[in-house]
């Protein structure tokens, strides 16, 4: 049974044209994080959520916005995408308690962003 | 800079050991993740050491030594679909994921 799901899987938009993606899980977890992972590159942090508290990376650009309405739903906004922004986007989340210091993240399964 | 290296690369054979390493500097430090990737997946959880020693667990192991910075996966009896990224990651005194680029993993029949 999947518990972090991310919809939708692919996405190709046109260079400008506003995308969001979404994350939802069924684990009850406090934390959610998106993630940006180029090809062979390592995973980027461009936010986290604990609980509702927004935690931006500095260097996440204003391009990225985010949005947590619930505890299971998070959601990422980018509002104008630009060839530097394909990608795939991760969404993973942890436990508030022993999880999140021992950094077991339970991940979703992506969604692939192509920028025409 | 807080920096992870590991190699880019490694090309093993079906049945044989191969060992990947990981060194890092990092501004504190509360624990060493395995994740494995899949071409296209999401990566999954595959161990923590936050001790000196080894953690076994099945075919993997997985070693740390904080004094040298360094830390390795050992995957035996490897199989094909053992073919895939397997990325360091370091959790550091913010308690913050600091992830290497990964090793891509190639196993040969």
């Amino acid at each position: 049974d999947a518990m972090v799901i991310q919809n939708p899987r692919y996405q190709v938009t046109q260079f400008g044209k506003p995308v969001t993606l979404s994350c939802s899980q069924t684990l009850n977890h406090n934390v959610m994080y998106w993630y940006q992972q180029k090809s062979s590159q390592a995973p980027k942090l461009l936010f986290h959520y604990y609980d509702k508290d927004f935690n931006n990376e500095a260097d996440t650009p204003d391009n990225f916005q985010s949005r947590r309405p619930n505890t299971s739903f998070c959601f990422l906004d980018i509002r104008s995408p630009g060839l530097g922004d394909a990608a795939m986007y991760l969404c993973a989340t942890s436990g508030a308690g022993t999880e999140y210091h021992t950094g077991e993240l339970f991940f979703g399964e992506g969604s692939r962003l192509t920028v025409l | 800079g807080q920096n992870i290296d590991q190699p880019t690369e490694m090309t093993a054979t079906e049945g044989a050991i191969v060992q990947i390493n990981c060194t890092y500097q990092t501004s504190g430090f509360n624990g060493l993740f395995w994740y494995q990737q899949h071409a296209g997946e999401a990566p999954t959880f595959l161990s923590y050491n936050v001790l000196d020693g080894l953690e076994e667990k099945g075919r993997f192991s997985s070693f740390l030594s904080r004094s040298k910075g360094y830390s390795y996966l050992l995957l035996k009896e490897l199989q094909m679909k053992d073919s895939a990224s397997y990325l360091c990651a370091v959790k550091d005194s913010n308690y913050q994921l600091i992830w290497g680029a990964g090793t891509k993993l190639i196993i040969k029949p």
